[in-house]
């Protein structure tokens, strides 16, 4: 089945930039998000990118996608503290609702 | 425009019962879809209903169910309910699925003791 592998922590200071990465196994999706999560609160759609795209830029949001390696980014430019979150990334094909996602990664804002 | 909203936002259930949660998409989406989220297992999908038809389903048993109305409403129902039941309970909807951007509502966290 598909497998949506992402790092678990990542800790940043306030005002550099935050790489957020993701692999996958399966080539087949058509649609790759992004994700946030605060605590307590349900999932923020932050961007997404199609599977014929390189690169989606959306004001401070960088996505890059690698499709020979199967590598998505998240680059968040100037972080801030209330940056600090827990980023999904998630795929889904067709035009059914089913996205996979990654275990997502623990993002750190260090004043 | 009003986002996605989950009712109710908790509930606390004893192990047998069953417990129904209802998700109200934002208005003009046709999809909702229904994920489970758990420390262990992550975002898991369960299924996703498609004017009023169920489109795709996950790997979860029987006890899981659902259904969409005509206004696109759409409620989960678990029965005889198991202590691994206790997640956050998200939906998302969409216009079409996939097509276009995916919204989740809140959650409804549900606590099985």
């Amino acid at each position: 089945g598909e497998d949506v592998e992402q790092s678990l922590f990542l800790s940043v200071r306030e005002g550099d930039s935050s790489v957020i990465n993701c692999t996958y196994t399966d080539s087949s999706s058509t649609y790759l998000y992004w994700y946030k999560q605060e605590p307590g609160a349900g999932l923020q759609l932050l961007t997404y990118i199609f599977s014929n795209m390189d690169m989606k830029q959306d004001q401070r949001l960088t996505v890059l996608l690698n499709k020979k390696d199967k590598h998505l980014s998240l680059r968040i430019a100037d972080t801030q503290t209330g940056d600090s979150a827990i980023y999904f990334c998630a795929l889904g094909s067709g035009n059914t609702g089913k996205l996979i996602f990654g275990q997502g990664t623990t993002l750190q804002v260090k004043p | 425009k009003a986002g996605v909203t989950q009712t109710p936002r908790y509930l606390i259930k004893t192990r047998g019962q069953q417990v129904t949660l209802s998700c109200s998409p934002i208005s003009g989406h046709r999809s909702v879809s229904w994920y489970q989220q758990t420390p262990g297992q992550g975002l898991q999908f369960l299924f996703e209903y498609f004017s009023e038809t169920q489109r795709n389903k996950g790997n979860f048993p029987g006890r899981f169910s659902g259904r969409q109305f005509s206004n696109s409403r759409s409620e989960m129902n678990v029965s005889t309910l198991e202590l691994g039941d206790s997640a956050l309970y998200l939906c998302a909807s969409s216009l079409q699925g996939l097509s276009s951007e995916q919204y989740f509502g809140p959650g409804t966290r549900l606590t099985v003791t």
